[in-house]
């Protein structure tokens, strides 16, 4: 019930294309669902992050929609470019808890 | 300089040794982390701390202690180190005001060995 589903584990891209990367939950009293992106020899910082009182949340060409009803969240990546190609992780918290379950990546190559 | 660092950042040791990793920020943040990074299987928390005081086991945190020396350092040790225990560690740090309130900060990770 804690687990968070990441898929696909790796994405290949072209540049121009729409990376989308998806995530499951089962744990409803989930609220808060961020997504890191992690560059080789980086830690993990966060890219967008959006809580279930809204369907979709825009920054720039990153998009997080979110499907309450189907505990089911994805990012997408718009005009994708080779600077983006890193790892993606979801993941899912419960407010006053301030933990983070994380999703098991995704890895994201964007050819030129 | 970094917000969150740690040390060392390469660490080759053999089995039985006892390693501590160590993090310190400059954030002012009271939560810290400690997270592993295993292929295919993502980020798993250790430990985590919300204060000096304020210790707690994560998912995995057997074969694992850890100690907040200060605000700004938490230190994490393998007593006897198993070549299982070979990943990538990663310190986090939270308690931001607003809407970071919520984001953690990871520093750069150390890639442990275990031989």
């Amino acid at each position: 019930q804690q687990q968070v589903k990441q898929s696909p584990q790796s994405l290949i891209v072209q540049k121009g294309g729409i990376s989308i990367i998806n995530c499951a939950y089962e744990n409803t009293a989930f609220d808060y669902f961020p997504w890191y992106q992690q560059f080789p020899g980086k830690g993990p910082a966060l890219l967008i992050a959006i809580r279930p009182d809204v369907s979709e949340k825009k920054e720039g060409r990153f998009t997080i929609s979110f499907n309450k009803s189907a505990k089911q969240f994805s990012l997408h990546i718009m005009d994708s470019q080779p600077g983006d190609s890193a790892t993606y992780f979801c993941a899912a918290s419960t407010s006053g808890t301030y933990k983070y379950i994380f999703g098991t990546g995704t890895r994201l190559k964007v050819l030129a | 300089d970094a917000d969150v660092t740690q040390t060392p950042r390469n660490r080759i040791t053999k089995t039985g040794k006892r390693i501590m990793l160590e993090c310190s920020q400059t954030k002012g943040h009271d939560r810290m982390y400690w997270y592993r990074q295993d292929p295919g299987l993502g980020l798993r928390l250790i430990y985590y701390s919300f204060d000096v005081k304020d210790i707690n086991k994560g998912e995995i945190s057997d074969g694992y202690s850890v100690s907040r020396q200060a605000q700004a350092k938490f230190s994490l040790s393998l007593e006897s180190a198993i070549p299982n225990q070979t990943a990538l560690y990663f310190c986090a740090t939270a308690g931001g005001t607003g809407e970071s309130y919520n984001e953690q900060f990871f520093g750069p990770g150390t890639r442990l060995t275990v031989l």
